[in-house]
Formats: C-alpha cells, structure tokens, sequence
C-alpha cells in the first residue's frame, strides 16, 4: 500500500466551479504538506505549503490538513482555464524538502 | 528566480545505449535530486546529493548512476538504457532545510 494517495481523477469542471483536490497517508511522521502544480510537459512547481495541522489561503487555493484523519486537500475557488494542471500533493517527515513522498497526481481541466 | 535547467528535454535513445542526463542550477543550493515520472506510479526518487561528490539511493536506483563533480551540477547515467526506463526525467534543487523544492522542466526518454 503506497504511503501516499491521491484521488485519481481526472476531474473537469465548468469555469467558476469549486475544485476539492484530496489525498490520503498513512504515515503519522508527515509533519509538512505541500501541494505542487504542473503544467503539461513542464516541472511541478510550488503551490502551497503547510505545517501541521490547519489551513492555509492563498489567493483563491485553500490548503487544509487533517492530521487525525491524516488527510490533506486543495480547495480552488472560482476556478479558471488556467488551473488545468496535474496537481500533486506532497509531505514530508523533516524539514528536507527532496525527501518528499508524493501522491500520483490529478488532472483538472476546467471548461470556459 | 531559481533555473533549473536539463539540458535534454526530448531524447530517443537504443537499448544497451549508455545515456547522460545533464542538470545545472543557479541557485547554490545543497541539495539536488533526481526523479522519474510514470502514468499511475507518480513522481519516484531516484537518486539525490546532499554535497559535492556526495550520493545517497533513493527509492529506485537499480538501472542507475549519478554524479556531482561540480555544486551546481547532477547528472543521471543510465550505463545500458533499457525499455523499462522510458519515461519523463525531473532533476530539482533545494536547500538542506529548505521547504520546497525547484524542479527543471524535464527531459523525456525514449528507449528502443
């Protein structure tokens, strides 16, 4: 069983909808969560960032940590073409960012 | 901004072949990081370097070699390429205690 796991999607929405991306873990050590965005054929970049338990807003993402659920998700407002992308959660145990488990990714796409 | 840069981004290689995969970065960071990304299987660590001429195995080293002769520089071999390695390379960078991660765009492999 992988430590790590992502809704599978893929997902496509109508603009303007909310997104709910989602992922689960098992390992009670993950103490960072993170979520990365890619676009096709490119590298994943940084989306959001979180310690422990919470959430964190950014712009239109919501990023919310359950760790007694060990459960993560990304909320998206208002979503736009622009989102389309493979996004990709991530934690980690220690503060070594490459040392990160990460989820298979899912694929939004979000219709104008 | 930080640039990672592969320097491959499209290769076609014949098994048996042995293959260099180049990665430089602008940002003296410590740490870099080799990943392969498969359809259902997400993003695996192959190998990462914490220093100069220094190598840890990640999660999949079998099949490959790396080397770090300079700080900004990590390359991938693949010593006799394989079909079973076709796939999208992602070379990253970060801090020791850094918490995230910079990735390069990608290098996609073709083995035949």
């Amino acid at each position: 069983q992988k430590e790590v796991e992502q809704d599978p999607g893929p997902l496509s929405v109508p603009e303007g909808a909310i997104v709910s991306l989602n992922c689960t873990y098992s390992n009670s050590a993950f103490q960072y969560f993170m979520w990365y965005r890619q676009y096709s054929r490119k590298g994943p970049e940084l989306l959001m960032y979180t310690y422990s338990s919470g959430n964190k807003e950014d712009g239109r993402f919501t990023a919310q940590v359950d760790k007694s659920s060990k459960y993560i998700s990304l909320f998206i407002r208002d979503s736009q073409p622009s989102d389309s992308a493979t996004y990709l959660c991530a934690m980690k145990k220690g503060t070594n960012a490459g040392k990160s488990t990460f989820g298979d990714g899912t694929t939004l796409t979000v219709k104008p | 901004d930080v640039k990672v840069t592969q320097s491959s981004r499209y290769l076609v290689k014949r098994t048996g072949e042995k293959v260099f995969l180049e990665c430089v970065q602008d940002m003296d960071h410590e740490n870099m990081f080799w990943y392969r990304q498969d359809p259902g299987l997400g993003l695996r660590l192959i190998y990462f370097s914490y220093d100069v001429k220094m190598k840890e195995k990640g999660d999949i080293p079998e099949g490959y070699s790396v080397s770090r002769e300079k700080k900004e520089r990590f390359s991938l071999i693949l010593e006799s390429a394989s079909t079973s390695q076709t796939s999208m390379y992602l070379c990253a960078t970060g801090r020791n205690s850094g918490n995230t991660i910079y990735f390069g765009e990608g290098s996609w492999l073709t083995v035949v």
